[in-house]
């Protein structure tokens, strides 16, 4: 059983530039969620996808979007990048979005803004 | 609005020593909680989860939580802890929604040699 996979590991980006982040989540898992977590600070609820749609979504501007693909992989992305979106980006699977079992976490992708 | 507390920003204890930290919630109704741990630079494992049922719950690693609804509390504990046992932990609940986890801001545990 394969776990969350996330890509790339670390990126370093500048102001105004857009990036695109992917989650691989674990296998048999339908639904998945994507979180910030600023350096210090407990993770921040970006949005959720499930069967494609998206079915939630924190406090985040429009510049953060997402999808999801029919194999439930996922990407974040994020346009016109400020320097205060420095962060781990952590992807989240889990099995019903329902019925919330503990999501599985990927190791994150670093991303800083100069 | 819904939220996870932490009191503790850091916390260092001796190896071998018992270990308890602290997590309060705020919701309405019985939430979804639980804790993870986070190592540097990692991402977060699940620790242990209470959905309802016994109040003393089980988890991986050797840690427990008991959740008190009185004190809308659901604080972490181990017997003995190991200097592996250093990391972050994150208590975190899931409202009426069940589309979001709310984490705590986290309590960082040092392992005293």
């Amino acid at each position: 059983e394969t776990g969350v996979t996330q890509s790339p590991t670390h990126l370093i980006k500048t102001r105004g530039q857009q990036v695109t982040l992917r989650c691989s989540s674990q296998s048999g898992h339908n639904t998945v969620s994507w979180y910030q977590q600023a350096l210090g600070q407990g993770p921040q609820f970006i949005f959720q996808y499930y069967r494609e749609e998206e079915n939630g979504r924190g406090n985040f501007p429009p510049r953060f979007s997402g999808l999801q693909f029919p194999n439930y992989s996922s990407e974040l992305n994020v346009n016109a990048l400020e320097l205060d979106d420095s962060a781990l980006y952590l992807c989240a699977s889990s099995l019903e979005v329902r019925v919330p079992s503990g999501h599985t976490f990927g190791s994150g992708t670093r991303l800083t803004v100069v | 609005a819904q939220s996870v507390t932490q009191p503790d920003i850091h916390i260092t204890v001796s190896e071998g020593a018992s270990l308890e930290l602290r997590c309060n919630y705020s919701y309405g109704a019985t939430p979804y909680l639980f804790w993870y741990v986070q190592s540097p630079g990692q991402g977060l494992q699940l620790l242990l989860k209470y959905f309802s049922g016994d109040t003393l719950v089980q988890g991986i690693k050797g840690f427990e939580a008991e959740f008190k609804r009185s004190q809308s509390s659901f604080n972490l504990r181990k017997p003995s802890v190991h200097w592996s046992d250093a990391a972050e932990y994150f208590c975190a609940s899931v409202g009426s929604s069940a589309s979001k986890i709310i984490f705590g801001s986290g309590t960082r545990l040092s392992i005293r040699p």
